[in-house]
């Protein structure tokens, strides 16, 4: 079944270590993008890609990374600079300058400890 | 820039009574919109859109919404609330080229 799949689906991490969220799509979209959600503040944008090798900040960008070498892939990196860590964070994706919808990912929960 | 505005942080309706979601919305151009609903722990699953055409739009589990442009709303119902309906639900604007934004969400509670 086609999909947008993230991993792992929780994970702990040190304050000051760099952390890596993995995020596949196989409905073949162009476009990629990875949210933030905190309690009482809905979906904040990090990143987004409309094609391989481009992406764009969002609303929130500072303290994190991505990449975006392949199609499928669209990881995300929360880096030491990120102040406040802890959130959940969901990955999407759509077709490019298509009218259609965003399809989420489970999501993946980090705790910074 | 474009924002949107879910004016209720939390809702409780009884099981069987209607419900009606507020959504309000800032887009510089004609705006594609969307209901998504979310359950504790989960990703977004999307009830219904809108890109143009008729007003009233239908969406899965017996959810509709209506575009408003005068009033730049886009309000989310339902006629009778079941107890799985309870969820956090998403107001989104943007599409084609443009981000989507998301409004801060409406926790709803179905009580018996």
């Amino acid at each position: 079944d086609g999909g947008i799949t993230q991993s792992p689906k929780y994970l702990f991490r040190k304050e000051g270590q760099n952390v890596t969220l993995s995020c596949e799509q196989n409905l073949n979209h162009d476009a990629m993008y990875w949210y933030r959600q905190d309690p009482g503040q809905g979906l904040r944008l990090i990143y987004y890609s409309q094609i391989v090798n481009d992406f764009q900040k969002g609303d929130i960008a500072e303290g994190y990374s991505v990449s975006r070498e392949k199609k499928e892939s669209f990881p995300l990196t929360v880096t030491s600079a990120q102040k406040n860590p802890t959130a959940f964070y969901l990955c999407a994706s759509r077709q490019k300058g298509n009218t259609g919808e965003l399809f989420f990912g489970e999501g993946s929960r980090l705790t910074v400890l | 820039a474009q924002s949107v505005t879910q004016p209720d942080i939390h809702i409780t309706v009884s099981e069987g009574a209607s419900l009606e979601l507020r959504c309000n919305y800032s887009y510089g151009a004609t705006p594609y919109l969307f209901w998504y609903v979310q359950s504790p722990g989960q990703g977004l699953q999307l009830l219904l859109k809108y890109f143009s055409g008729d007003t009233l739009v239908q969406g899965i589990k017996g959810f509709e919404a209506e575009f408003k442009r005068s009033q730049s709303s886009f309000n989310l119902r339902k006629p009778s609330v079941h107890w799985s309906d309870a969820a956090e639900y998403f107001c989104a604007v943007g599409g084609g080229y443009q981000k989507v934004t998301f409004g801060t969400g409406t926790k709803l509670q179905v009580i018996p």
